[in-house]
C-alpha cells in the first residue's frame, strides 16, 4: 500500500519563526489533506491540496504529484499552533495518514 | 449542520465488557469512515461505509469489531471482550463521496479499559 512520510518528527520553534513541514508518498495519490490535531485531539481540515498551491492567512501549502510530496509553510507562528500536523493522501479510494509532525511554539 | 458528532466523548470500561461508539456524520455525506488513534500516532484506518454498504475493513479490525450504518445515516463501531489494547481514540469522518474525498473528522470517542 501507499506509504506516506511526513518530516521531520518533531519540531520546537520560538514564537514568530517560520517552518516547513514535508509529506512525502511512495505512490501516484488522488488526493491530499493537511490536518492541524489541537490538544483536545479534533483533526481539522487545513487544505485539501491535492497538487498547485493555496494559501489561508498565515498558512500555505504546495503539492508536487509529480514528484510525490507536499509541502505546508507556517509563517509568523503563534503559540496556538502548537500540536500535531498530519498528512493524509488518497489512493485506490483509501486516506491513508503519515506518522505527523509534533510542532511546539514556544513564547 | 453542525458537523460530525461522536458519542461518547470518553469511555471507561472494564476488560471484557462491550462497549458501542456512535458517529452522526454531516448530512448527506455518503461516505462514513472509521479511524483508530493510539498516542504518537496517526490515525489508521479501520473500516468505511458508502451510503448503507461496508467497503472495506483493515485487517485491524479483529472479529471483535463490527460496525453498521443502517439506513446510510448515523454508524456505530461496537467492540466486544475488551482487551486493554483496544485503548484508544476512535474517529469518525464522512465526506461526499468518490472524487469528492475532503474528510471532516469528529471530535473523537476516547476508550480507555482496565
Amino acid at each position: 500500500g501507499i506509504q506516506v512520510e511526513q518530516s521531520p518528527p518533531d519540531l520546537i520553534l520560538q514564537e514568530g519563526a517560520n517552518s516547513t513541514l514535508r509529506c512525502n508518498f511512495s505512490d501516484s495519490v488522488n488526493n491530499l489533506q493537511w490536518f492541524h490535531q489541537n490538544p483536545w485531539g479534533q483533526l481539522i481540515n487545513l487544505f485539501y491540496i491535492p497538487s498547485g498551491t493555496k494559501q489561508n492567512g498565515r498558512l500555505s501549502a504546495t503539492t508536487v504529484a509529480t514528484e510525490r510530496y507536499s509541502l505546508l509553510y507556517i509563517s509568523s507562528s503563534q503559540t496556538t499552533d502548537s500540536g500535531v500536523y498530519f498528512c493524509a493522501v488518497v489512493g485506490d479510494d483509501k486516506i491513508i495518514f503519515g506518522k505527523g509532525t509534533r510542532l511546539h511554539i514556544l513564547p | 449542520d453542525t458537523g460530525v458528532s461522536q458519542d461518547p466523548r470518553h469511555k471507561i470500561t472494564k476488560r471484557g465488557q462491550n462497549v458501542t461508539f456512535r458517529c452522526d456524520p454531516i448530512s448527506e455525506h455518503n461516505r462514513l469512515y472509521w479511524y483508530r488513534q493510539t498516542l504518537g500516532q496517526g490515525p489508521e484506518f479501520l473500516t468505511y461505509f458508502q451510503n448503507e454498504a461496508q467497503l472495506e475493513k483493515s485487517r485491524l479490525l479483529s472479529d471483535r469489531f463490527s460496525a453498521e450504518r443502517p439506513k446510510g445515516s448515523f454508524s456505530t463501531l461496537e467492540i466486544q471482550r475488551t482487551e486493554q489494547g483496544d485503548s484508544a481514540m476512535y474517529l469518525c469522518a464522512s465526506s461526499e463521496g468518490p472524487g469528492a474525498n475532503v474528510l471532516t473528522f469528529g471530535a473523537g470517542s476516547r476508550l480507555t479499559v482496565l
